[in-house]
């Protein structure tokens, strides 16, 4: 059973510095990771998707890195800004079509 | 222009009622799923259609039901509900189970059961 794991839980960060959030899985075996990200009270929004045989993706400010053969994905938001302020979700899918999540880093940029 | 949307966005009934949630995509996907998001905020699988065939069936309560019309909805079904229903429910969809494919997800239900 594919176990995913995000560290830290919570993050405060002032404006401008550059955000490191973490997410490892157990079962190295993917298709694809996905990082979310949800809004208080909102629906999860999409951010980036990288498949299994890529390394990194980026969009804008935003860059993911993937070590499937650890278990390992990190998410970098550069300069960041009080409207990066959200919980920041994980997800690997595996081969038994399943979307397995983290529990999420939420993350405060203060002005 | 919704790609995912559900309805109702709120949902607060009393304990024993039997209530719906539906769900509609516009994207043209195969595959769409329900999940359920807790108190703390862990979402988990519930269920997953492809191409109106069930092919995810989590370990949930039989009070829970879903229906999938065709492609683009799939609505859940509850019955007799509990206080521990209580929760946010999440559609999601995507364009099929493959190796590449990425999820989109609906802005959510809120279920208050009193």
């Amino acid at each position: 059973k594919q176990e995913v794991t995000q560290i830290p839980a919570a993050l405060s960060v002032p404006e401008g510095e550059n955000l490191v959030l973490n997410c490892s899985f157990t079962d190295s075996a993917i298709y694809n990771l996905q990082w979310f990200r949800q809004d208080p009270g909102k629906g999860l929004t999409s951010l980036l998707l990288i498949q299994s045989s890529q390394r990194e993706q980026t969009s804008g400010r935003l860059n993911a890195s993937l070590d499937k053969s650890s278990g390992r994905s990190t998410l970098y938001i550069a300069a960041s800004q009080p409207g990066d302020s959200a919980t920041y979700l994980c997800a690997v899918r595996n081969d038994d079509y399943k979307l397995s999540f983290g529990a999420g880093t939420t993350v405060t940029v203060r002005a | 222009d919704t790609a995912v949307s559900q309805t109702p966005k709120y949902l607060v009934t009393q304990m024993g009622n039997d209530k719906s949630i539906k769900c509609e995509q516009n994207l043209g996907h195969d595959t769409m799923y329900w999940y359920k998001q807790d108190s703390k905020k862990f979402l988990k699988i519930m269920f997953s259609y492809n191409n109106k065939e069930l092919i995810i069936n989590e370990t949930v309560p039989n009070r829970f039901s879903p229906k999938s019309p065709d492609k683009a909805h799939l609505n859940l079904h509850i019955n007799s509900l509990e206080l521990g229903d209580s929760a946010v429910y999440f559609c999601a969809s995507s364009q099929d189970v493959g190796m590449n494919t990425e999820a989109f997800f609906g802005q959510g239900t809120r279920l208050t059961v009193v």
